[in-house]
């Protein structure tokens, strides 16, 4: 059974704080692992994957991941109130479908 | 970038009918689309993985006869909920998958069923 797992929240944070967003999945044979952002009653809207162990950035984003550990984190710098909504982790494992995981909601207070 | 668009946005049907939702890749070709479900407050959960020209794959614990899945062509699939009941409301959301992109999501398709 493929697990996603993440802490529903909310976690808030004030404005201009860093926002850290943390998964673990289950299959080790995971290979491609991604962040959605799903604001409440709209379908859910990528905003980065990674691949490999290690950092990346993308503007005020960044993801990171460790396989060994399994585990897999979005870092939000700057949050902004336009941040909030709940982020999903989502895991595929060669090419099997995305496993999505609860999602944790995120406030971010002006 | 890639886009997918579902239709009806919202629809309010009676208990024992059925309703059609729509997915279309719009500027893709997507030979793979995926059905999913979400409650309040839940994740997505995959409910069938339909294939271009084949028969869905259904996850297990989702009916086949009651969600029917059709990918006639490359750029459409569509899903029936058909005898709808009251605990079939949900959020349903297809997606695409293409190679540049990788999955695309519609804009969901709130069901009530009354």
């Amino acid at each position: 059974q493929k697990e996603v797992e993440q802490n529903s929240g909310p976690l808030s944070v004030p404005e201009g704080a860093i926002a850290s967003l943390n998964c673990t999945y289950s299959d080790r044979g995971s290979q491609s692992f991604f962040w959605y952002r799903q604001y409440s009653g709209k379908s859910p809207e990528l905003i980065m994957f990674i691949y490999s162990n290690g950092d990346k950035e993308d503007g005020r984003f960044t993801a990171q991941l460790n396989k060994a550990s399994q585990y897999v984190s979005l870092l939000i710098r700057d949050s902004q109130p336009s941040d909030s909504a709940t982020y999903l982790c989502a895991v595929i494992a060669g090419y099997s479908t995305l496993t999505f995981g609860k999602g944790t909601m995120l406030l971010v207070s002006p | 970038g890639a886009v997918v668009s579902q239709h009806p946005s919202r629809v309010i049907c009676k208990s024992g009918t059925s309703v059609k939702i729509e997915c279309r890749s719009l500027d893709f070709q997507a030979t793979t689309m995926f059905w999913y479900r979400q409650f309040p407050k839940q994740s997505l959960m995959l409910m069938a993985t339909s294939n271009e020209g084949s028969k869905a794959t259904y996850e297990q614990g989702v009916e086949k006869d009651k969600f029917l899945i059709n990918h006639a062509s490359l750029t459409l699939s569509t899903l029936t909920v058909t005898s709808a009941h009251p605990e079939d409301s949900s959020f349903y959301i297809c997606s695409a998958r293409d190679n540049i992109y990788g999955y695309t999501f519609g804009s969901g398709t709130r069901l009530t069923v009354v």
